[in-house]
């Protein structure tokens, strides 16, 4: 197993210009979120997905779009890039079933907004 | 909402020195609690869980953490660190009711140094 898989590793953006950021898991897991991690906040919580068709937004769901098309991909949309998104993206995945299920986190990707 | 509050941003020590890492959240009801791990250049791994039962729990790598109910808090501790557990470390915690599902919040991460 690959676990979870992220790309690009790094990307630098434009202000203004759109990109995809790629997430995929080959663990059959339900749940998907994204994080950003930006220094002396943590990570915090973009958006999940509970299954396919089915996402919700996280603590800082604006400037980003999701959809999650299969239970495998779960891409993050950056529509209209700014400086303010410049950060790290984690990508998780984890089971659904009662109670909690660990978060398996992939390796992450660097991005910077000039 | 809950939230969750790392005390020490920054901890430098020497090898063989003891570490605690201070954890509080804020919440009203019932919470999983999590340390994540963070080496440098790679992603997050689980050092350990809390769920319920004995409020002592032991994780990978020799490191524990004790629940205290009556303070919100979560300390992790290890008695003899390595210069291999240099890192950032991350408290985690989420609601245990269903609909919470498994979204975390995370504290604001604690840099740990260990010179050799």
């Amino acid at each position: 197993n690959a676990g979870v898989t992220q790309t690009p590793k790094f990307q630098v953006l434009k202000t203004g210009q759109s990109m995809t950021l790629q997430c995929a898991q080959d663990m059959n897991h339900e749940y998907m979120s994204w994080y950003r991690q930006d220094p002396g906040m943590g990570l915090r919580l973009i958006h999940y997905s509970v299954g396919a068709g089915i996402t919700d937004q996280g603590e800082v769901p604006n400037g980003y779009n999701v959809s999650r098309s299969t239970t495998e991909d779960f891409p993050l949309r950056l529509l209209s890039a700014a400086p303010s998104q410049t950060s790290v993206y984690f990508c998780a995945s984890s089971t659904r079933t009662s109670g909690y299920n660990e978060q398996f986190f992939g390796p992450g990707t660097r991005l910077t907004v000039l | 909402a809950q939230s969750v509050s790392q005390h020490n941003h920054h901890v430098i020590l020497s090898e063989a020195a003891s570490l605690e890492l201070g954890c509080n959240y804020s919440y009203g009801g019932t919470v999983n609690l999590f340390w994540y791990v963070q080496y440098p250049g790679q992603h997050l791994q689980l050092l350990l869980k809390y769920f319920s039962g004995d409020p002592l729990v032991k994780g990978i790598k020799g490191f524990e953490a004790e629940f205290i109910k009556s303070k919100f808090s979560f300390n992790l501790r290890k008695p003899s660190v390595q210069w291999s557990d240099t890192a950032e470390y991350f408290c985690a915690v989420t609601p245990t009711y269903k609909a919470a599902g498994n979204k975390l919040t995370f504290g604001g991460g604690t840099r740990v140094l260990v010179k050799p």
